[in-house]
This record gives structure tokens, sequence and C-alpha cells, in this order.
């Protein structure tokens, strides 16, 4: 069974840090690209990180472009969002999400993270 | 900047047939897209319905089915049921690990 979870969210003030982990489990993690999608408070989604099986390709939304750095280590079965100069619009739930087949196939049940003074 | 367009809201009665759209703010949506669509309920985590266009994710009931119809993706639900009252995300891939997220449409089964 895959899954995926999600850990390290929190409240962190304006111009903080945070990194995010997602553990994954339950297939091949190095054969699968990753990403981070968000969704703010009673907003939509957005894709704001991806990653592929071997790191070669990586994307960043402009919204958080040189701020945010998505990694992954495969011997860990791990996935990371290292999150830097945080602004009161990050505030969202962060959701881990395995690709396949151009979608998403899986989902993590989400970390909160809040950013507020 | 790409759009993904989606109806902000829609209405089915019980056990009625409905079908939500998924656009771009130019051009077609293709099968090239691989438009992919997920139903979220509040608190929850999206669950994958449809990719590919047209495939059904794992345990997806068939009376959900997608397909390109004129110049957008469609998602039909079939006999809709209560338990259907969520919202549903529409997504059109473009290429090179970016995807682009439509705003959603808030599905009433009343």
């Amino acid at each position: 069974e895959v899954q995926l979870v999600e850990s390290g969210g929190g409240l962190v003030q304006p111009g903080g840090s945070l990194r995010l982990s997602c553990a994954a489990s339950g297939f091949t993690f190095s054969s699968y690209s990753m990403s981070w999608v968000r969704q703010a408070p009673g907003k939509g989604l957005e894709c704001v990180s991806y990653i592929s099986g071997s790191s070669n390709t990586i994307y960043y939304a402009d919204s958080v472009k040189g701020r945010f750095t998505i990694s992954r280590d495969n011997d860990k079965n791990s996935l990371y969002l290292q999150m830097n100069s945080l602004r009161v619009e990050d505030t969202a739930v962060y959701y881990c999400a395995k690709a396949a087949s151009r979608a998403f196939d899986y989902w993590g049940q989400g970390a909160l993270v809040t950013v507020s003074s | 900047q790409t759009v993904v367009t989606q109806e902000p809201s829609f209405s089915v009665s019980p056990g009625g047939t409905v079908t939500l759209t998924c656009g771009l703010s130019y051009g077609s949506v293709s099968t090239t897209h691989y438009p992919s669509w997920y139903q979220q309920t509040p608190g929850q985590a999206p669950r994958t319905l449809i990719y590919s266009t047209n495939t059904r994710s794992s345990g997806v009931p068939d009376r959900f089915s997608g397909s390109i119809l004129g110049n957008k993706a469609a998602l039909t639900i079939t006999g809709a049921q209560a338990d259907d009252e969520s919202d549903y995300y529409c997504v059109v891939y473009m290429g090179s690990g970016t995807w682009v997220f439509g705003g959603g449409t808030k599905l009433t089964v009343l």
C-alpha cells in the first residue's frame, strides 16, 4: 500500500524558515517523480515544486522560486521542501504527491504551515 | 500565464448526470495535456479520480468518466450520489514537470 506521510509543519514568523519532510512507502521511491502541492485556506490547489526520480529535473512555481528548495533522499525514501523567507501568503496545507502518467496518483494527508507574527 | 478554467459551482439531483468542464485561457485542452481530475471534501486530501484524460484511478467507480468535449476536458458523473458532493479540480500537464490546476468546481447534490 502506498503511503505518504508529511511532517514538519507549524507556526513560523514572516521571514522565517521551515523544512517539510515526506516519508514514502509501498512503492519504489527512486523510480517516481514527486511534487509538493499546497492549498491556502479556502482556496484551490497549486503545484509549487516538482522533482524527478533522479533529481535531474526540478521545477518551482514563480511564487516560491528563489525561496523554496525541493530535494529527495532515495536511500531514505524521503522528499523534502526547505522553505526560507516565508511570507504570510505561504500559509497553506502542503501536500506531498506522487507523480505518475503525468498526473498525481497518491497524496499525503498534508502538513499545515502557518506564517504569522 | 496559463489559466485553467472550471465552473465555480454546479448542482445535480441525486441520480442525475452532470458534466464538469476544464478549459484553457488560450487554445484547447487536448489529450497531450494529459488532463486529470481530483475530488476533495473539506479537511481531506485530494483523491485522484481520472488521469490521462479518461483512465480511472484504482477503486474509482465507473460512474465517473473523463473525456475531451470540444476544446475542453470533461468529467461526467452518471447517477450522482449524495457523497459525490465535493470540490472537483482539473489539472493540465504543461510539460517538464509543470502542472496547472483549475480553480475547482463546487458540486452540490440536491
